[in-house]
């Protein structure tokens, strides 16, 4: 099935420490993007890509970091430097490359920060 | 982007049609109007969207007003399942990546 795989589902880390999250897809999309959630609110954008060994920041990007060496994959590593880090993490694509761009969501990672 | 007004919450009797509205009285020309939902603890849904035309899928119906100031989403019959919160996202269609901006959307709650 094609689709666009998170993991783990749940992330616990002691407080300094780095950790990075896994987002996989294989529904051959150009652009692929980080968002974060937190309780009662909508989303907020992390970072987003569109093509491989090219990304951008997005609205809240202070403490993240990003790569995109595969086209299939686009790892987020949240840094000691992110002073406020659970959160509930979504990784999303979309087709781009110059079509358009309906954005297709993961299940979702949530990390809590002791 | 335009910004949107939804309802905090509704609920709907299980069969039933559920009726979600939306306000976009700033809506440009060129901005489409989009639907996501997004059921606790999962990543969001892509339903529809459309420009100013009805639009009807496998999982929903769109009604733009005329003056395009306004939608509703309409969920056929209702089932259990479709609890979740609703977004309705107003923005461009552009080619490439773009971000989306989520509001707090509406809380649907379908009863048994």
């Amino acid at each position: 099935d094609g689709g666009i795989t998170q993991s783990p589902k749940y992330l616990f880390r002691k407080e300094g420490q780095n950790v990075t999250l896994s987002c996989e897809q294989n529904l051959n999309h150009d652009a692929m993007y980080w968002y974060r959630q937190d309780p009662g609110q909508g989303l907020r954008l992390i970072y987003y890509s569109q093509i491989v060994n090219d990304f951008q920041k997005g609205d809240i990007a202070e403490g993240y970091s990003v790569s995109r060496e595969k086209k299939e994959s686009f790892p987020l590593t949240v840094t000691s430097a992110q002073k406020n880090p659970t959160a509930f993490y979504l990784c999303a694509s979309s087709i781009g490359g110059g079509r358009y761009n309906e954005q297709f969501f993961g299940p979702g990672t949530r990390l809590t920060v002791l | 982007d335009a910004k949107t007004t939804q309802p905090t919450s509704m609920d709907c009797a299980e069969g039933r049609a559920a009726n979600l509205p939306c306000n976009h009285s700033t809506i440009s020309g060129n901005e489409y109007v989009y639907w996501y939902r997004q059921i606790h603890s999962q990543g969001p849904q892509y339903i529809i969207h459309g420009l100013k035309n009805n639009e009807t899928n496998e999982m929903a119906s769109l009604i733009i007003t005329e003056d395009r100031k306004s939608s509703t989403l309409i969920l056929p019959h209702a089932t259990l399942r479709d609890t979740a919160v609703y977004y309705c996202i107003v923005r461009l269609r552009i080619q490439g990546a773009q971000k989306l901006v989520f509001g707090q959307g509406t809380r649907l709650t379908i009863n048994p």
